[in-house]
């Protein structure tokens, strides 16, 4: 099946810190999606790209849809503590089809 | 955003024993459900769609007669784990959404099963 290999696993930073994760695929993803995940709650959309080339921003967050459409990275800006959590990259081929997720990125905010 | 509940948010079972995961979107009509599994420190693996008023697509891997999934409501998909048993054991979570094209789908808040 299909596979999303996203990193880094784990980030260890500073607070104020710029951080940015990415994800790639073997094969093509017509919709990529970030999501951020808390221990024991259900991941909640962050930014959605459906356009390759598209790049979007949502406050600090800003993502792109990788032009060949088999990558996308998140980048977050000036990180603050509540940054912290587990962030997933998302593909979906078509728009009635489920997710495939990345591993995931760990993000653990020093302060 | 619009809302999808799942109840409920923990559940422990013994070894055998059936249980019966609800799924709601409470203010849409879910054209679609999904349901993922997600083991400890782990990422969300697709179980299975379901589409309301017919039967469920299952992913490779995933026994159809083990994982009962039913989308009888365009609000309401419940997904039981028949005879249960320690490796079951995980963090069960459904999304929905409303239509097919480029629509957000709405993730529930999860189930944690312990089979014990």
């Amino acid at each position: 099946g299909q596979q999303l290999n996203q990193s880094p696993q784990s980030m260890f930073i500073q607070e104020g810190e710029d951080v940015s994760m990415n994800c790639t695929s073997s094969s093509i993803f017509n919709t990529w999606l970030w999501y951020k995940q808390d221990p024991g709650e259900g991941p909640v959309l962050l930014i959605a790209l459906y356009k390759a080339g598209e790049l979007t921003s949502n406050g600090r967050l800003t993502a792109q849809f990788g032009i060949t459409r088999k990558d996308s990275f998140l980048n977050i800006s000036a990180s603050i503590p509540s940054d912290v959590g587990i962030y997933f990259c998302a593909g979906q081929v078509g728009g009635a089809d489920g997710l495939t997720f990345g591993k995931g990125t760990h993000l653990i905010i020093q302060p | 955003g619009a809302v999808v509940s799942q109840h409920p948010s923990r559940v422990i079972c013994k070894s055998g024993t059936s249980v019966k995961i609800e799924c709601r979107s409470l203010d849409f009509q879910a054209t679609t459900m999904f349901w993922y599994r997600q083991f400890p420190k782990q990422s969300l693996m697709l179980m299975a769609t379901s589409n309301e008023g017919s039967k469920a697509t299952y992913e490779q891997g995933v026994e159809k007669d083990k994982f009962l999934i039913n989308h009888a409501s365009l609000t309401l998909s419940t997904l039981t784990v028949t005879s249960a048993h320690p490796e079951d054991s995980s963090f069960y979570i459904c999304s929905a959404k409303e239509g097919t094209l480029n629509t957000e789908a709405f993730f529930g808040q999860g189930t944690r099963l312990t089979v014990v």
